[in-house]
């Protein structure tokens, strides 16, 4: 059974400060990683990926793969009260031709203005 | 990006009634994806509807339960079949972008949901 942890918050961080949201998954062939972003009563948008060892900058957004203890995280720099949301991580265990994805419970952030 | 159309984006039902989700793509697509999102919990994959062939059903889901029609490459339907309060829940369609690609593998789109409550 493949499993996708995520702490379900709520996370509260002033603005302006920086919020660290994190996953672990328990498969080990998990080649891609994503993180959604989903605001309350709106379909799940993509906001970063990541497939490779280290870190990965788009913007505020920062997200970071470590597959040897099988854990992502994402970070988000200069928090806005827009990036209010729910943070949901995916993994997709193989290439892409299969494009099943195993979801976390997601992390709801709260940015305080 | 493909523009996804879902309807109804919310509906109440009565238990034992079924309720039939359409999802229309503005692209040709050969798979199409179904996912559940119960309240609280993460998206969850129903099945895969690929034109031309039965759907393919994750475990824990079943044709009897959820019957997917695929007529054409823009268009699919999710029924939910005698349904319970249980059955609660936003419904959501998904492609992936051809052409798009994050770390070498397809981005997916979703449509805004369809939102249930069955009393």
């Amino acid at each position: 059974q493949k499993e996708v942890e995520q702490n379900s918050g709520p996370l509260s961080v002033p603005e302006g400060a920086i919020a660290s949201l994190n996953c672990t998954y328990s498969d080990r062939v998990s080649q891609s990683f994503f993180w959604y972003r989903q605001y309350s009563g709106k379909s799940p948008e993509l906001i970063m990926s990541i497939y490779s060892n280290g870190d990965k900058e788009d913007g505020r957004f920062t997200a970071q793969l470590n597959k040897a203890s099988q854990y992502v995280s994402l970070l988000i720099r200069d928090s806005q009260p827009s990036d209010s949301a729910t943070y949901l991580c995916a993994v997709m265990s193989s290439g892409g031709s299969n494009y099943k994805l195993t979801f976390g419970k997601g992390t709801l952030l709260t940015v305080n203005p | 990006s493909a523009v996804i159309s879902q309807k109804p984006s919310r509906d109440i039902c009565q238990r034992g009634t079924s309720l039939t989700i359409q999802c229309q793509v503005d692209s040709q697509v050969t798979m199409m994806f179904w996912y559940r999102q119960q309240p609280g919990q993460s998206l969850t994959l129903i099945a895969t509807a690929n034109q031309g062939s039965e759907a393919t059903y994750e475990s824990g889901f079943v044709i009897d339960k959820f019957p997917i029609s695929r007529p054409n490459l823009t268009f699919s339907t999710l029924t939910v079949s005698n349904m319970s309060p249980e059955d609660s829940s936003i419904y959501l369609c998904s492609v992936p972008n051809w052409g798009e690609t994050h770390s070498g593998a397809n981005v997916l789109t979703f449509g805004a949901g369809s939102r249930l409550t069955v009393l």
